[in-house]
């Protein structure tokens, strides 16, 4: 069974800080994760694939298979972060893609 | 414009009453699939479909039923709605060629009370 936990529900941090959002999964094989993020009236989309390895937004993200993490890091918030976030498994097949319960973060000024 | 469009948008029913939540994608995605969204538990999988007529399982398919007789739609029935199937519904679909695979693409959400 593949799995994924976001253990804080809430984050708040002030604008200028560092936030880390942590996602934790369990999966036997070589999973794909992603961040997606849902901002106040706006649709759920994608805001990065550990594949892609890319930075979007200031946000990155390192899968690290030892630990089974995949934790999204920005080094300076900015109020427009505030947002809820979704950590995302795929197993190989695809088809069955597991979310986390999701960490809703906001962006003091 | 690239849309992924679920109908109704809000809807208050009563135990018992079948209905219908439909989604319709216009960008000719193979993969398209369904999630509930609840508060404490976030998203989770009712069912998915990897292409026309090939339809799986997610992590909560009980009470709900889908079909994919063509490619743009896929609509989530439910039989005989209760109470606990009150919540916010997604729809999403994205691209498959061979092994790679695209974002997710998500509809605006259909918030559904069964009373």
């Amino acid at each position: 069974a593949q799995r994924v936990t976001q253990p804080e529900k809430l984050l708040s941090v002030f604008k200028g800080a560092p936030v880390e959002l942590k996602c934790n999964y369990s999966y036997s094989g070589s999973p794909e994760l992603f961040w997606y993020v849902q901002y106040s009236r706006q649709r759920l989309q994608l805001l990065l694939r550990h594949i892609s390895r890319e930075s979007i937004k200031g946000f990155t993200a390192d899968l690290n298979k030892g630990e089974t993490s995949f934790h999204l890091k920005k080094p300076f918030a900015q109020e427009e972060d505030s947002a809820m976030y979704y950590c995302a498994l795929c197993g190989t097949s695809y088809g069955k893609l597991t979310f986390g319960q999701g960490t809703i973060l906001t962006v003091h000024p | 414009e690239a849309q992924v469009t679920q109908n109704p948008r809000y809807l208050i029913t009563v135990t018992g009453k079948k209905l219908t939540v439909t989604c319709s994608q216009n960008m000719n995605h193979e993969y398209m699939s369904w999630y509930r969204q609840d508060p404490g538990l976030g998203l989770r999988q009712i069912y998915y479909s990897m292409n026309v007529e090939v339809t799986d399982k997610g992590d909560v398919p009980e009470g709900y039923k889908v079909s994919r007789k063509e490619k743009r739609n896929f609509p989530l029935i439910l039989e005989s709605p209760s109470p606990n199937q009150t919540s916010l519904y997604f729809c999403a679909s994205t691209w498959r060629r061979g092994g790679n695979t695209g974002e997710l693409f998500f509809g605006e959400g259909s918030r559904l009370t069964v009373l």
